[in-house]
């Protein structure tokens, strides 16, 4: 049973840029939340998606968007990247139900804004 | 407002010693709490949770915690700890619910270092 998936594994962008991240969830899995954890500190809630849908937000700029697909897979997109977006993004699953109901995250994307 | 506080940034114990791991919470009510382990340049893994009951939990790799009501804390040990032990500890809590999981809240997290 694969976990949870994300790819790139490291990305480096310049300032300005666009910058698109993907995540698979765990099987079973139909909830997509992602984080943002900078140099030295815990992880920041960006956006939640369910049933292809942004349920819960964090205070992200519109900047980041994202998306969830039909077979419950999401993108994390940051428009105009600042030095400052420069970050380990994290994705975790989970869903509803004994097993489901907790977090579950990847392996993250490690972007680097020049 | 919403907050994990995890007090040490910073613990060192040489290895074969004992281990804990404070976590204070602010949340209004008494929410799901869980511990996160984080090796360099990896992502979390769960170590234990806590939604209701027993009030000592367990937890893999040997790791158990508590939680305390009165004093809005969920403090992580182990009793001997092992070299591999060493990597970053995050505290979380996040909202009781029956329709999936929400917002995380995450304190700034423990780094432990441990010795031979």
């Amino acid at each position: 049973d694969a976990g949870v998936t994300q790819s790139p594994t490291h990305l480096i962008k310049t300032r300005g840029q666009q910058v698109t991240l993907r995540c698979s969830p765990k099987s079973g899995h139909d909830t997509v939340s992602w984080y943002q954890q900078a140099l030295g500190q815990g992880p920041q809630f960006i956006f939640q998606y369910y049933e292809e849908e942004e349920r819960q937000r964090g205070n992200f700029p519109d900047r980041f968007s994202g998306h969830q697909y039909p077979n419950y897979s999401s993108e994390l997109n940051v428009n105009a990247l600042l030095l400052g977006d420069s970050a380990l993004y994290l994705c975790a699953s989970s869903g509803v139900g004994t097993g489901t109901d907790t977090q579950y995250f990847g392996p993250g994307t490690r972007l680097t804004v020049l | 407002a919403q907050s994990v506080t995890q007090p040490d940034i910073h613990i060192t114990v040489s290895e074969g010693a004992s281990l804990e791991l404070r976590c204070n919470y602010s949340y209004g009510a008494t929410p799901y709490l869980f511990w996160y382990v984080q090796s360099p340049g990896q992502g979390l893994q769960l170590l234990l949770k806590y939604f209701s009951g027993d009030t000592l939990v367990q937890g893999i790799k040997g790791f158990e915690a508590e939680f305390k009501r009165s004093q809005s804390s969920f403090n992580l040990r182990k009793p001997s700890v092992h070299w591999s032990d060493a990597a970053e500890y995050f505290c979380a809590v996040g909202p009781r619910t029956t329709s999936g999981t929400y917002k995380y809240i995450f304190g700034t997290g423990t780094r432990l270092k441990v010795l031979a």
